[in-house]
């Protein structure tokens, strides 16, 4: 299994331009999320998703969008750049919890390598 | 809402010597915790976490740490620091809201 994979790894951006960060996992997990680092900050929830067709914001969802079309890809659109979002992106994924109520049974979150974006 | 606090943005050791590094979460009911860790130019990779099976919980490459609800702490720690450990640490929490809250992680230097 290759995981969760990003691209790109690096993009420079000018001020309102657009683009996608791409994500993808391969392990069939049924949670996805979008995360941004920010020096001394750091990891803030943009985006989460429960599966496909189903998205919700997190903490710092303005600026962005996202789409689950399928449970493999979870894609992160800015549409048009700002300074204010050159950060470090991560998409992370989980799998669907068998037994919810079992604290052992919690998975954990699986990250991708991140994409670095600068916007100028 | 939740947060998760770690005091002390760098902490730098010397190689052998103890590692902590503190961790405080706000909640009133305990969270699932867990400690990432990020080498550079890399993704997170857990460490461990704490499901309320057993307070003391023991991770990966020798680290482990304890859950203390009177203290609403989780602190990592490792009793003898290798090089390899240079990275940073993050600290995160979820209350069944399906994501992480994270500290804003602490940068571990160890001195040869």
């Amino acid at each position: 299994n290759a995981g969760v994979t990003q691209t790109p790894k690096f993009r420079i951006l000018k001020i309102g331009q657009s683009m996608t960060l791409q994500c993808t996992q391969d392990m069939n997990h049924n949670y996805m999320y979008w995360y941004r680092q920010d020096p001394g900050m750091g990891l803030k929830l943009i985006y989460y998703s429960v599966g496909a067709g189903i998205t919700d914001k997190g903490e710092v969802p303005n600026g962005y969008n996202v789409s689950r079309s399928t449970t493999e890809d979870f894609p992160l659109r800015l549409e048009l750049a700002a300074p204010s979002q050159t950060s470090v992106y991560f998409c992370a994924s989980r799998p669907r919890l068998a037994g919810a109520s079992l604290p052992s049974s919690y998975n954990e979150q699986f990250f991708g390598p991140g994409t670095r974006l600068t916007v100028l | 809402a939740q947060s998760v606090t770690q005091l002390g943005s760098h902490v730098s050791v010397s190689e052998g010597a103890l590692v902590l590094l503190r961790c405080n979460y706000s909640s009133s009911v305990p969270p699932y915790l867990f400690w990432y860790v990020q080498y550079p130019n890399q993704g997170l990779q857990l460490l461990l976490k704490y499901t309320s099976a057993a307070t003391l919980v023991k991770g990966i490459n020798g680290f482990e740490a304890e859950f203390k609800k009177s203290e609403t702490s989780f602190h990592l720690t490792k009793p003898s620091a290798h090089m390899s450990d240079a990275a940073e640490y993050f600290c995160a929490a979820d209350t069944g809201r399906r994501a992480l809250t994270f500290g804003s992680g602490t940068r571990l230097q160890v001195q040869p």
